[in-house]
């Protein structure tokens, strides 16, 4: 079974704080994305990484998709309440067709 | 535009109800997606169709029937459901649907269901 193991799974910082999220897996993936969901709603698509070791920023998010391309990370600086959400990494592991979730990680940020 | 519509936003039915979810995009996406997400859970695939056809369907119970009428389009039709269904239902598209860089995946903003 392909999967794609998050951590933290929960966090909860004041504002202000960095965070970094991880996303991990045995498997090689062509691509990862990110999302980040809010309650009641559906994922927000936040970036693509496609090749290894790139890095790229949105604002105060820095993405890291690692080298073997099998790991990414999220680092969040400065972290405001308008982040609070559940994030997601996914992608299809390469050769197969199946498009799989990480197990997630909750975050809150505390004003 | 990278917008995945849905209707409706919530929907309350009974267990012996028949009713539809509806999906749309308009982005030349030739892969749809249906998928559920209980509370605090990542979401979980039901059904894929690649270029209007059932390519995928994750031994989803039959009181759940996915249509594709056009690449545009996507069904969800329900009956006979039971409590434990109740959940976000989410419909999504990417690009080709066949995996690589394409297969970033837009998502709708959901269809809340609750089954009594």
């Amino acid at each position: 079974t392909q999967l794609l193991e998050q951590s933290p799974q929960f966090l909860s910082i004041q504002e202000g704080e960095n965070l970094t999220v991880y996303c991990n897996s045995s498997s090689v993936f062509s691509s990862l994305q990110w999302y980040r969901q809010e309650p009641g709603e559906g994922p927000v698509l936040l970036v693509t990484v496609v090749t290894g070791g790139e890095v790229k920023k949105l604002k105060r998010l820095t993405f890291q998709f690692g080298d073997a391309r099998k790991d990414s990370s999220l680092h969040i600086t400065a972290a405001q309440p308008g982040d609070t959400g559940l994030y997601l990494c996914a992608g299809t592991p390469s050769g197969t067709y199946k498009y799989i979730f990480g197990t997630g990680t909750r975050l809150k940020v505390l004003a | 535009d990278t917008e995945v519509t849905q209707t409706p936003k919530h929907l309350v039915m009974g267990m012996t109800n028949k009713k539809s979810l509806k999906c749309e995009q308009h982005m030349g996406h030739r892969a749809m997606y249906w998928y559920k997400q209980k509370a605090k859970k990542p979401p979980e695939l039901m059904f894929v169709y690649s270029y209007e056809k059932l390519s995928i369907n994750e031994s989803v119970p039959s009181r759940f029937s996915p249509e594709c009428p056009n690449s545009s389009l996507l069904n969800l039709h329900l009956h006979a459901l039971q409590p434990e269904d109740s959940a976000l239902y989410l419909c999504a598209s990417s690009q080709g649907g066949r995996g690589g860089s394409t297969d970033t995946q837009y998502f709708g903003p959901g269809t809340r269901l609750t089954v009594l």
